[in-house]
């Protein structure tokens, strides 16, 4: 596709499942970025993928999160057991791998906790 | 470690005045980007306006400029000719150039209203 596609753009799940959340980036562009957004609030860095370098975990709120990116390119979210606080708006984004590249976000995943 | 603020959390303009957004950072670097993104209410990111540390010239496109302040770490964004159509957040980021991650650091962002 054109752009960046995540899926699904919501999801509704009871405290305590685990979710997945998937990103498709830009092809090509081999920086990945997760980012959380609560509502009405500014944009929480989770963690940052770059090529084959060992990702940069350190925006992870708690081992219940974890992040992979397969051959480079797709990257799924994983919150295991689910807690109110974790409902929130969780962006994509990619970039080429120079840093004044601009970063192309994905519509993002709502994810509601029940 | 870089931090990025931005003071005014909520801000309003009649169409066609003038806007600046405020924006300050804190970073060690001397070498970096920073970016303008806009998010209406379709919660697509877009990128407004990018500057380059290195460069002293202010960045520009079309309406939107920015006012870049290397040594007192400041990058406001000025919306010129403000239209109905520029109602969003708008978040600030900073972006060190090379080495270790290079990720993306934003502000909390600025409620713009545009009055008609």
């Amino acid at each position: 596709g054109a752009g960046v596609s995540q899926s699904p753009s919501n999801k509704v799940t009871e405290k305590g499942k685990d979710v997945e959340l998937r990103c498709d980036p830009i092809s090509g562009h081999t920086a990945l970025y997760w980012y959380r957004q609560s509502l009405g609030q500014g944009l929480e860095f989770l963690i940052y993928f770059q090529g084959n370098s060992a990702p940069d975990k350190s925006g992870l709120p708690s081992d219940r999160f974890s992040a992979e990116r397969t051959g480079g390119s797709v990257s799924t979210l994983t919150i295991q057991r689910t807690q109110q606080e974790d409902s929130a708006v969780y962006l994509c984004a990619s970039s080429l791998s120079r840093a004044g590249r601009e970063a192309f976000f994905g519509q993002g995943t709502r994810l509601t906790v029940v | 470690a870089q931090t990025v603020t931005q003071s005014q959390p909520e801000m309003s303009v009649q169409e066609a005045e003038t806007v600046t957004l405020s924006c300050t950072y804190d970073t060690s670097e001397s070498d970096y980007y920073l970016f303008w993104y806009k998010q209406p209410p379709s919660r697509q990111m877009i990128l407004v306006i990018r500057q380059e540390a290195y460069k002293q010239q202010n960045a520009t496109e079309n309406r939107f400029s920015v006012n870049f302040q290397k040594a007192a770490k400041s990058f406001s964004l000025k919306i010129s000719d403000s239209q109905l159509g520029d109602a969003a957040m708008y978040f600030c980021a900073y972006r060190r150039h090379q080495g270790g991650s290079e990720k993306l650091v934003f502000g909390k962002g600025t409620k713009l209203t545009v009055n008609p």
